[in-house]
């Protein structure tokens, strides 16, 4: 079994400032890890994935997170947030090489509100 | 590519009456997942298929609830006898059938989102 744990509810930043949202992992297993971004009344968008190979990963609106084996963390960074990056990001796991499906298990979400 | 699409986007009803919810995956991906999610909380998996079988179920799926995908493509959930516990986003997700880790990427649908009166 796996469980993520999003350690702030709530990170509140100006707009310019750098930011960082923590996710830290349990599992028995080797998983894959993502970042999901919901916006008001929508659904998930992948931000960004970790599946194999460089342990930093980057997204194409500045977001990059690092996978750290050894803490078992997978946080998101953000050198200068803009307004638009208001919106709650999922930090979510899914089990390598079970034979089946991978069913992702979600952290309880990070709302990021970036204020001028 | 058109993306997953649910509809529909939402939903109001009155407790016991019965609803179903339709999701369109990306045109031939193999796999399709639903998720609830709650308010505050992050999604949860409710069940899967790979093309038209259903392979696993959660817990949470109590047996008012059943999924079905007839063809292989496209996937309703229907819940009998709606409770107010049933007021959530439903999403639905879908992934690629190409080998490896690549399988694993989920790519989400805009969510039904029920309200039980």
């Amino acid at each position: 079994a796996q469980s993520v744990t999003q350690l702030d509810s709530q990170v509140p930043v100006f707009e310019e400032a750098p930011v960082e949202l923590r996710c830290n992992y349990s599992s028995s297993v080797s998983v894959y890890l993502f970042w999901y971004v919901q916006y008001p009344n929508q659904g998930l968008q992948l931000l960004l994935k970790y599946l194999s190979g460089s342990t930093l990963v980057e997204s194409i609106n500045g977001f990059e997170a690092e996978f750290n084996k050894s803490q078992t963390s997978f946080h998101l960074r953000k050198p200068s947030v803009h307004i638009s990056d208001t919106a709650e990001y999922f930090c979510a796991v899914g089990p390598i090489n079970t034979g089946t499906a991978s069913k992702l298990t979600f952290g309880t979400g990070t709302r990021l509100q970036v204020t001028l | 590519d058109t993306g997953v699409s649910q509809n529909p986007r939402h939903k109001i009803t009155k407790r016991g009456q019965n609803v179903t919810f339709r999701c369109d995956p990306i045109s031939e991906h193999n796999r399709l997942y639903w998720y609830r999610q709650t308010l505050g909380q992050g999604p949860e998996f409710l069940t899967y298929f790979q093309n038209e079988a259903q392979l696993e179920k959660s817990r949470l799926l109590s047996d008012r609830f059943s999924a079905e995908r007839p063809k292989g493509s496209f996937s309703t959930l229907e819940i009998q006898r709606t409770e107010q516990g049933d007021s959530a986003m439903y999403l639905c997700a879908s992934s690629s059938p190409r080998r490896g880790p690549w399988q694993e990427t989920q790519y989400f649908g805009p969510g039904t989102r029920l309200l039980v009166l």
